[in-house]
């Protein structure tokens, strides 16, 4: 079966701009969770979605936001960028938490 | 809040030599992960343990749970050049004012190993 699909893979922006990633979970997975990841921090929780509902969100501010379709895709998006918001930006989705989650190849940002 | 933490963060290992790294988080789990990261790509899912006392083996390597499931371990016997990447466990954890949970990830330790 197909697995996680994010795109687009590599994207630059410049600061003060804003981007949207799409994330495509694997059919019949209905919750899927987003990760920032940077050299220095490890896997830090953006949010959570399950059946078009944000079920949990992570310390980041609210330029940080996402949505949900009815299709399970999801996309996140980050307004106002900052340089500190180069990272890769990871997808999981799984059938619930207690699962095994299977992530995207991520979304490498650059913010110049 | 949460805290996963791993230690180490980093190890170098010559191939063949054993490497253990470990997870302690500050709650009780209900269950817990681990997941591997190849340099340059991103975490696949490696096993998943729900028992206090669990121990379970894939080949040369061996997870166990601890008794309090609060903490967690991954050995690796005779290590080789394919075990590079970083490992990180991950578990469950109560979203603040929601009632669902999350995944949440450790620190990671970043194994490598020269031939």
């Amino acid at each position: 079966k197909a697995g996680v699909t994010q795109t687009p893979r590599y994207l630059i922006k410049t600061r003060g701009q804003q981007v949207t990633l799409s994330c495509s979970p694997i059919s019949g997975h209905r919750s899927v969770s987003w990760y920032q990841q940077t050299p220095g921090q490890g896997l830090q929780f953006l949010f959570e979605y399950f059946s078009e509902t944000q079920r949990n969100k992570g310390n980041f501010p609210g330029r940080f936001s996402g949505r949900q379709f009815s299709n399970s895709r999801s996309e996140m998006n980050v307004s106002t960028l900052e340089l500190g918001d180069s990272a890769l930006y990871l997808c999981a989705s799984s059938r619930g938490v207690n699962t095994e989650a299977f992530f995207g190849q991520g979304t490498r940002l650059t913010v110049v | 809040g949460q805290q996963v933490m791993q230690i180490p963060q980093y190890q170098h290992v010559q191939e063949g030599e054993d490497f253990t790294t470990y997870c302690n988080s500050s709650t009780t789990l209900s269950n817990i992960q681990w997941y591997k990261q190849r340099p340059g790509g991103h975490p696949v899912f490696l096993i998943q343990l729900v028992k206090s006392g669990e121990v379970k083996k894939q080949k040369r390597l061996t997870f166990q749970f601890g008794e309090a499931k609060k903490n967690s371990s991954l050995h690796i016997t005779a290590t080789q050049t394919t075990d590079v990447g970083t490992y990180f466990c991950a578990g469950p954890w109560s979203g603040r004012n929601t009632g669902f949970q999350k995944l949440v990830f450790g620190t990671g330790t970043r194994l490598l190993v020269s031939p």
